[in-house]
């Protein structure tokens, strides 16, 4: 199974734009991975699945957004990694993240980055 | 649009049993898979169980395998979670989750939806 790793924390400042990495195991670069949001004492909420870099537009597809899910969030990939961008952010963009890969019968999630907006 | 309200949680002693229920509404339960996740206090999300449409696959987490059982009711678009011989380390937040295929069929493994999640403590 493959092993998803994230930094423990990032921060930004308001109105600025944000990259969260979210990398794959060796040997598994070719996985899509899902992004899910979480406020503070709040359930998560997914915000959109990442293809890897061979597919369209290199792993992102505006379709595969989480309902309501403002523009400012988009994905990406570069190999083993895929990205979150966050641009212009707001206060209410302060919370963890989560990257999530799959396979039949399993589900793999990353320990999360705290996101911190200055 | 999508509801999914979690119940059932509370405190239990080590060894003891509970059951977890989602109640589902909002959309086509008895078409779609459901899986639940949990978050330890403090911690990151940990995948527990997937079910397929019909209840007929079924995959758990390797660390739970035969303590935990998933289910559902599509006639009262209910999931549940029975969590037997709880441990203090099952101490937890439990998450429903909707699998984001739109494919009887088919389970995506990811999800689009989630619950505000039911609290699990496991202590003596």
């Amino acid at each position: 199974q493959p092993v998803l790793t994230q930094s423990p924390s990032a921060s930004a400042s308001l109105g600025a734009s944000v990259k969260l990495t979210c990398t794959l195991s060796s040997g598994h670069s070719t996985y899509a991975i899902a992004w899910h949001q979480q406020q503070p004492e709040r359930g998560p909420r997914y915000l959109m699945k990442v293809d890897n870099d061979g597919t369209h537009n290199k792993g992102y597809d505006s379709r595969n957004k989480g309902d309501g899910i403002p523009d400012r969030f988009s994905g990406s990939s570069s190999g083993a990694e895929r990205y979150l961008t966050i641009s212009s952010l707001q206060s209410e963009d302060e919370a963890d993240y989560y990257c999530q890969t799959w396979g039949t019968g399993f589900v793999v999630f990353g320990g999360g980055t705290r996101l911190t907006v200055l | 649009q999508v509801q999914l309200v979690e119940s059932g949680g509370g405190v239990v002693q080590p060894g003891r049993s509970l059951r977890l229920s989602c109640a589902a509404s909002g959309f086509s339960f008895r078409t779609s898979a459901m899986h639940w996740v949990r978050q330890a206090p403090g911690k990151g999300l940990e995948w527990v169980a997937v079910i397929s449409y019909d209840g007929n696959n079924i995959y758990y987490a390797d660390s739970l395998k035969g303590r935990f059982a998933i289910s559902r009711d599509n006639s009262k678009n209910t999931l549940s979670l029975q969590m037997n011989s709880l441990r203090t380390e099952d101490t937890a937040v439990y998450y429903c989750a909707r699998d984001s295929s739109r494919m009887t069929v088919v389970i995506n493994y990811y999800f689009d939806y989630w619950g505000q999640g039911t609290l699990v403590t496991v202590s003596s």
